[in-house]
């Protein structure tokens, strides 16, 4: 069965540092999605992403965020500048724009 | 403001009992609730409701969905310690770009 990939799983970075995790969704979905979930929290919508532009954001999803696709199968997102409240299990997510959507496994960030 | 509310945060419970997870929901632009799993990494999807009073089922798993009362339970009959997970409950709303809502979730613990 198809699934959402997601690189690196566990990635650890120092405050102030640029991270970019990386996605590949499901090949023939058109709708991406980043959401993040805070160790302990609920899973926060952040970002999504159709026809190559953004959506729609939560307010969580301020400048210090970007999304790309740069090429047919990746879908990334980079953090500027990371802080340690930054540290989370990011997920990724695909659709073809109706429900469910699919999940990677998530890449786990540590700011320290 | 829209939020999803899940009950009980968490629970604890002998292999063959049988659980009942509250999912209750307040979502202006309703378009679906979903159930997902998650155990150590990616939520899996386990149901989509859409239409009020249909139970979906799936093995000892099933699911109803109130769109009067504004909620949804998910039973799990005959409990299995593979069922210990964190249960969430997504509403998706579809005032842009169908997004999902997460409640907290009900971490479920199945002892032997």
């Amino acid at each position: 069965e198809p699934e959402v990939t997601q690189t690196p799983s566990h990635q650890v970075t120092q405050m102030g540092q640029e991270v970019i995790l990386r996605c590949v969704p499901i090949s023939n979905h058109l709708y991406f999605y980043w959401y993040r979930q805070i160790l302990g929290q609920k899973v926060e919508f952040l970002v999504s992403f159709y026809n190559n532009e953004i959506s729609e954001k939560s307010e969580i999803f301020d400048d210090q965020f970007s999304v790309e696709r740069p090429d047919g199968s990746n879908f990334t997102l980079k953090i500027r500048s990371t802080k340690l409240e930054d540290s989370a299990m990011y997920f990724c997510a695909s659709g073809q724009g109706i429900s469910p959507l699919h999940f990677g496994n998530g890449t786990r960030l540590t700011v320290t | 403001e829209d939020k999803v509310v899940q009950s009980p945060l968490s629970l604890v419970v002998h292999e063959g009992d049988t659980v009942t997870l509250n999912c209750s929901y307040e979502v202006t632009n309703f378009r679906s609730l979903l159930w997902y799993k998650q155990e150590k990494k990616a939520p899996t999807f386990l149901f989509m409701l859409t239409s009020s009073g249909i139970e979906k089922k799936s093995g000892r798993l099933s699911s109803i969905l109130d769109k009067k009362e504004l909620f949804s339970i998910l039973n799990i009959t005959a409990t299995q310690t593979g069922d210990s997970a964190v249960y969430l409950c997504a509403v998706e709303e579809s005032s842009g770009t169908y997004k999902y809502i997460f409640g907290t979730g009900t971490r479920l613990k199945v002892l032997a």
